[in-house]
């Protein structure tokens, strides 16, 4: 089992719609947990971060965590065209280890 | 505050030779960790630095090697470079609040 686990894609939403990004994680003990977003021929860049269980929002942005389910999600909402990316979920704390170990990615596509 | 900064963007190389790639993390913070980024493997995590010294580690082989200086800014070498080198080498920088800030990366190809 891949310590964390996304769905590839390619996901493909209509703009205006609501995107919805998953992620999950082997280790129980993860602390953090962070979602980026990475153009094509680009860096990665940091969207959001959580730490604690439930729902964080920021602008159109909802980060989403259950730790007991060991589960973190991303939703975007109201859509856009310039939203399509690869969408990196990543955790902290694996193993009690301070490095990020990120998931494959899922790769975004907004239709217009 | 400026950006993190890699240089060089782009590198070409040939199998056998080394390489050195450095990072200006972003002002003020101390931690500069490494990752490289392939097609099948992903996002890697290679090493991390902190106040000049090694602090956390991947499972790369000792090709790969790494320093940080005093005044933060990180370099890492690859040694006998091969052809599964060749990736997009990130660095990232933290400040203490754990989040990490990503450079635009050093494209690397081994011929």
């Amino acid at each position: 089992q891949k310590e964390v686990e996304q769905n590839s894609g390619p996901l493909s939403v209509p703009e205006g719609a609501i995107a919805s990004l998953n992620c999950t994680y082997s280790d129980r003990g993860s602390q953090s947990f962070f979602w980026y977003r990475q153009y094509s021929g680009k860096s990665p860049e940091l969207i959001m971060f959580i730490y604690s269980n439930g729902d964080k929002e920021d602008g159109r942005f909802t980060a989403q965590l259950n730790k007991a389910s060991q589960y973190v999600s991303l939703l975007i909402r109201d859509s856009q065209p310039s939203d399509s990316a690869t969408y990196l979920c990543a955790v902290k704390g694996i193993q009690g280890a301070q490095k990020l170990v990120f998931g494959q990615g899922t790769r975004l596509t907004i239709n217009p | 505050k400026a950006g993190v900064t890699q240089t060089p963007r782009y590198l070409i190389k040939t199998r056998g030779q080394q390489v050195t790639l450095s990072c200006s993390p972003i002002s003020g913070h101390r931690s500069v960790s490494w990752y490289q980024q392939t097609p099948g493997q992903g996002l890697q995590f290679l090493f991390e630095y902190f106040s000049e010294t090694q602090r956390n580690k991947g499972n790369f082989p000792g090709r790969f090697s790494g320093r940080q200086f005093s005044n933060s800014r990180s370099e890492m070498n690859v040694s006998t470079l091969e052809l599964g080198d060749s990736a997009l080498y990130l660095c990232a920088s933290e400040g203490g609040g754990e989040t990490q800030y990503f450079g635009p990366g050093t494209r690397l190809l081994v011929l």
